[in-house]
């Protein structure tokens, strides 16, 4: 099951500026790295953002993460078409000794 | 370039065993730590298991601890796991994933386009 929560659906239009909540526990976001995830329907998941606020190379840097305590959030800037897809956040949860994800939010560009 | 292949999926009956496969290229297989996520038809991901790079430590889902078994073979870079007593909502599409520290501290860095298993 889902322990963090974001929201289901976000939009923008070209160009906006689309941010993301990602919300835990102190078992879990409180006291590990935060990790984002980008889906596109049928593929695989692929690594955004990592220990919080790192960009894997070849990640545009329209793309931030931030974390203040147990709350986390991805930014996008400049939002463009392609980014149209689905995002989970992740983080080690001490007190399940396991990794727990994020409900998953849906981003629309209108 | 790193590339994980899933295999070992298909439709299998309740109460059933199953073992998947993920082959691993591209990188020292038996120097990172490895999991499996998985995504029920429509749904969000969900961890299931991690082994580190030597096989010394796993870690289980409550949802699926004491059915499922984390492994992996060094000698043929692969990953396992092995699903017992299955149900039917263990359907899903299964990914191995590789963690770029020898455990588990550091997430997900490549993931494999995963195999579905479907039980019914």
């Amino acid at each position: 099951q889902s322990v963090l929560t974001q929201p289901p659906s976000a939009s923008g239009t070209p160009g906006q500026r689309v941010t993301i909540s990602c919300s835990g526990s102190s078992s879990n976001i409180g006291s590990n790295y935060l990790y984002w995830y980008q889906q596109f329907p049928g593929t695989a998941p692929k690594l955004l953002i990592y220990r919080n606020n790192q960009r894997p190379s070849g990640v545009p840097d329209r793309f931030s993460g931030s974390k203040s305590g147990t709350s986390a959030s991805l930014a996008i800037s400049g939002l463009r078409s392609e980014d149209e897809a689905d995002y989970y956040c992740a983080a080690w949860d001490d007190s399940l000794s396991g990794y727990v994800f994020g409900t998953g939010t849906k981003v629309t560009v209108l | 370039q790193v590339h994980l292949v899933e295999s070992g999926g298909g439709v299998v009956q309740p109460g059933r065993s199953l073992r998947l496969s993920c082959a691993a290229y591209g990188f020292t297989f038996r120097s990172y730590g490895m999991h499996w996520v998985r995504q029920a038809p429509g749904k969000g991901l969900e961890w299931m298991a991690v082994i580190s790079y030597d096989g010394s430590n796993t870690y289980y889902a409550g949802s699926v601890k004491g059915r499922f078994t984390i492994s992996r073979d060094n000698s043929k870079d692969t990953l396992y796991l092995l699903m017992n007593s299955l149900r039917a909502e263990d359907t899903a599409v299964y990914h191995c994933a590789k963690d770029p520290s020898g455990y588990y501290y550091e997430g997900f860095d490549y993931w494999g386009q995963g195999t579905l298993v479907t039980v019914s």
